[in-house]
């Protein structure tokens, strides 16, 4: 079965420090990989995907992720954390019929 | 362009009442995909609805159902609530079908059941 695992429950980073969340994923066939982020009382915001092509996909307000199928990750990056970036953060992967499968999230927290 | 919109953001049913929570997609988007965002569950996948017609649902009960309009706007019905229903409903839209779309999601209706 499809699954993906986000190891870590909670990031703690110094603002200005780069930042990255984990996440590793159990797919059959190409993975369609998807981050988001979940502001508090909040919906879902996209931040970025793969799909295929270049491993190292760029996203929005600066993060980027690294596509790497041999350890069946796809972590989140940013080269300089903002206290603004504290949020729960969400891997998901494309499964059958039109689902996303998603991590138990991360919750990220960026201290000045 | 405005973004998937849901409506009521809260809603406080008592046990064994209905609920009803209403989603518009993205303007030009015809799949919309609903999810439950319950404390300690996670997101669990809850239905897609493409052209009018329900394509999936996850492993919920039958008393979470819902439809798809012909302006492409959906409906999530939950009858006879319990208590464990309380939760965060979110409702996401695509272009198409899935298939390497990017998921938009609302702000979610969060439902309270007394």
């Amino acid at each position: 079965a499809q699954s993906v695992a986000q190891p870590e429950d909670q990031v703690n980073v110094a603002e200005g420090n780069p930042l990255t969340v984990k996440c590793t994923y159990s797919v059959s066939g190409n993975p369609y990989l998807f981050w988001y982020v979940q502001y508090p009382n909040r919906g879902l915001q996209f931040l970025l995907k793969y799909i295929t092509g270049d491993n190292l996909v760029k996203g929005s307000y600066g993060f980027e992720a690294e596509f790497n199928k041999s350890q069946t990750s796809f972590h989140l990056k940013k080269p300089s954390a903002l206290v603004s970036d504290s949020a729960l953060y969400f891997c998901a992967s494309q499964g059958q019929g039109g689902k996303l499968i998603f991590g138990q999230g991360t919750e990220l927290s960026v201290k000045p | 362009e405005a973004g998937v919109t849901q409506s009521p953001t809260h809603l406080i049913k008592t046990r064994g009442q209905q609920a009803t929570l209403r989603c518009s997609p993205i303007s030009g988007h015809t799949s919309v995909y609903w999810y439950q965002q319950a404390l300690g569950l996670g997101l669990q996948f809850l239905l897609w609805y493409d052209e009018g017609e329900e394509r999936n649902r996850g492993n919920f009960p039958p008393r979470f159902s819902g439809r798809q309009f012909p302006n492409y706007s959906s409906e999530l019905n939950v009858n006879a609530l319990e208590l464990e229903d309380s939760a965060l409903y979110l409702c996401a839209s695509t272009l198409g079908g899935p298939r390497e779309e990017t998921q938009y999601f609302g702000p979610g209706t969060r439902l309270l059941v007394l």
